[in-house]
């Protein structure tokens, strides 16, 4: 596609459920960002692929967030167990090589924890 | 990573040429500076980077000192749609993850 896709771009869940949140990075692009990003703030880096291998955790807060990205393109981040606090825009950035490449960033998807 | 601090919020007229300095005193060899402009509603969008001296694009100007202790955004005679938040980020070239860290940024609203 044109940039990177994220779906869904809202997603409102009650506390305790799962959910998954998915990347679409650009075609091609070797790196993969997940970002979190709260109103007001920057956002916060989570964890980073290149190609299929997770190469970077520990922005994740806890272990009941992971991410996965089995063929080296589409990602999805998970968050087991939702809690109120972890209600945020959840950002995926996607960059060409591993180096100090620009990061394209999708459009987010907004999580309400209820 | 070296941390950064910029204003936290300009104001500027249409038209106007805005420069929107960071300081980042502890930058090391391996880093180059980057920012960031990010619209509302909208994922961050990089504009620009640069190690010394200055850099150019179609979009802005990247003015560094010699001691790279501050870098300063520069922004050519601004519209409405230059109201955004700018982030000013220090990356590492020799680390071995990429991500970038961004503060709080700083908010510039142009006023007609």
């Amino acid at each position: 596609g044109a940039g990177v896709s994220q779906s869904p771009r809202y997603k409102v869940t009650k506390r305790g459920q799962d959910v998954a949140l998915r990347c679409d990075p650009i075609s091609g692009h070797v790196s993969l960002y997940w970002y979190r990003q709260a109103l007001g703030q920057g956002p916060e880096f989570l964890t980073y692929f290149n190609y299929e291998a997770q190469q970077d955790k520990s922005g994740l807060p806890n272990d009941r967030f992971s991410a996965e990205r089995p063929e080296g393109s589409i990602s999805t981040l998970t968050i087991q167990r939702t809690e109120q606090r972890d209600s945020a825009m959840y950002r995926c950035a996607s960059s060409l090589g591993q180096g100090l490449d620009e990061q394209f960033f999708g459009p987010g998807t907004r999580l309400t924890v209820l | 990573l070296a941390k950064t601090t910029q204003p936290i919020s300009m104001d500027s007229y249409e038209g106007q040429e805005v420069n929107i300095t960071c300081s980042h005193n502890n930058i090391a060899t391996n880093d180059y500076i980057t920012w960031y402009q990010q619209f509302p509603s909208q994922g961050p969008r990089f504009i620009i980077q640069g190690y010394k001296t200055k850099v150019t694009n179609e979009v802005a100007s990247l003015f560094i000192p010699a001691d790279r202790k501050s870098s300063t955004l520069s922004l050519p005679r601004v519209s409405l749609s230059d109201t955004a938040v700018y982030y000013c980020l220090v990356q590492n070239s020799g680390a071995g993850s990429y991500q970038l860290t961004f503060g709080k940024g700083t908010k510039l609203s142009v006023i007609p």
